[in-house]
């Protein structure tokens, strides 16, 4: 079974600018969620989605959005880029019904950097 | 709000050296616990996990109890292996489903041979 995928795993942006970042789930995986990784605040959750709803969020600003599409593929896009945006931003994968903790898969990430 | 707190690293070791990577957590509710590794040039992944009180999570040799009572959720393993070199996160979530997680600040291990 093919593992998390995201697209690109490198971005390179200047501030101010948008970017958008992809993720595909496991097959048959329903629940996807975005992290963002960096050295000073580590892993925070920023939001999940479960059939097209978003179903939880961090506490990320506005600016960080997100969706996701019928075939469960998500997207997330961060409007007016900012310093602070540079991350290593990881996508996660579980089937997400629920009835105990299920185990997320973790994709490799998208690796951005802000000048 | 929710939080996790881990011990910070680096943490050394010797080869069959025994492990100990503390963790605490604060929630409102009755949180799942994990611990997520994260090898060097790897993605995350669980390496185990306990959904209520008194739980032994165990995987590869690891194992972590749900303490309630002192809210936390420790990591151990008795003999360290150089393969183990890696960067441990605790997290909990309080969702069934196990996601939204929080995740503590991370703990590098290495150990050498």
């Amino acid at each position: 079974k093919a593992g998390v995928t995201q697209t690109p795993r490198y971005l390179i942006k200047t501030r101010g600018q948008q970017v958008t970042l992809s993720c595909s789930p496991i097959s048959g995986h329903r629940s996807v969620s975005w992290y963002q990784q960096t050295p000073g605040q580590g892993l925070q959750f920023l939001f999940e989605y479960f059939s097209e709803t978003q179903r939880n969020k961090g506490n990320f600003p506005g600016r960080f959005s997100g969706r996701q599409f019928s075939n469960s593929r998500s997207e997330m896009n961060v409007s007016t880029l900012e310093l602070g945006d540079s991350a290593l931003y990881l996508c996660a994968s579980s089937l997400g019904v629920g009835g105990g903790a299920e185990t997320q898969y973790f994709g490799p990430g998208t690796r951005l950097l802000v000048l | 709000g929710n939080s996790v707190t881990q011990m910070e690293g680096p943490v050394t070791l010797s080869e069959e050296a025994f492990l100990t990577i503390n963790c605490t957590y604060t929630a409102t509710g009755y949180p799942s616990l994990f611990w997520y590794v994260q090898y060097p040039g790897e993605g995350l992944q669980l390496l185990l996990k306990a959904t209520k009180a008194d739980d032994k999570g165990s995987n590869k040799g690891f194992e972590a109890t749900y303490r309630k009572e002192t809210t936390s959720f420790h990591l151990e393993k008795g003999s360290v292996q150089v393969s183990d070199s890696a960067v441990y996160f605790c997290a909990l979530s309080e969702n069934q489903a196990g996601t939204a997680l929080i995740f503590g600040k991370g703990t590098t291990l290495s150990v050498s041979s």
